[in-house]
């Protein structure tokens, strides 16, 4: 089983539509949670952090489930320009113990279309 | 505003060259990390460094091999280039259970 999975996309849908994403994760010890965006394989730049009583930000809103260790991104509202690969990210304890190791799901597509 | 700089941004290699993929970041950050991204794979782990002098091997180490003297760079080798090691390479920094800063990437062709 891979540690980071997300569901396989790609989405395509309307400007105005709700898209949600999902993640699940193995290591029940992560402490950190992302979500990246990626526009055509240029380097992944931070979206958002997801943090245990979730978080908004204008038209996102990112959850964290870690009883059922799953991390959620919903977007309300699509814009063309929201179209890019998402990608999350857990952060796992490595053998120094320490959490920095950053593990990404395989990422999701979402192309917006007028 | 330098952040973190890997190169070269393009390299096409022949089967058994080796080479080596630079990165360096200014943010004083502890943990840095290379990866490369195949399609429909999303990015995989090669080797990760949580300081200077102490590395370990990540999800797909193989064909690769890390230092770090410095806080500031960890160069990705490539002892014998392989086809199979045709990617996109991108190396990352940050602090720990934070957020990482990406390279522009490095997108190498072995032939």
């Amino acid at each position: 089983r891979k540690e980071v999975e997300q569901d396989p996309g790609p989405f395509n849908v309307p400007e105005g539509a709700t898209v949600a994403f999902n993640c699940t994760y193995s290591n029940s010890a992560s402490q950190s949670f992302f979500w990246y965006r990626q526009d055509c394989r240029k380097e992944p730049k931070l979206l958002m952090s997801v943090y245990s009583s979730g978080n908004e930000d204008g038209r996102f809103t990112a959850q964290l489930n870690r009883a059922s260790q799953y991390i959620s991104l919903l977007i309300r509202d699509s814009k063309l320009s929201d179209s890019a690969t998402y990608l999350c990210v857990v952060n796992m304890y490595d053998k120094y113990n320490q959490g920095g190791k950053l593990i990404f799901g395989q990422g999701t597509e979402l192309s917006v279309k007028p | 505003n330098a952040g973190v700089t890997q190169t070269p941004k393009f390299q096409v290699l022949k089967t058994g060259q080796s080479m080596t993929l630079q990165c360096a970041q200014d943010m004083n950050h502890e943990y840095m990390s290379w990866y490369r991204q195949d399609p429909g794979m999303g990015l995989r782990l090669i080797h990760y460094s949580v300081g200077a002098g102490i590395t370990d091997q990540g999800e797909v180490p193989n064909g690769y091999n890390v230092s770090r003297s410095t806080t500031e760079d960890f160069p990705l080798r490539l002892l014998s280039a392989a086809p199979s090691q045709t990617s996109v390479y991108f190396c990352a920094s940050s602090f720990r259970n934070t957020e990482a800063f990406f390279g522009q990437g490095t997108r190498l062709t072995v032939v």
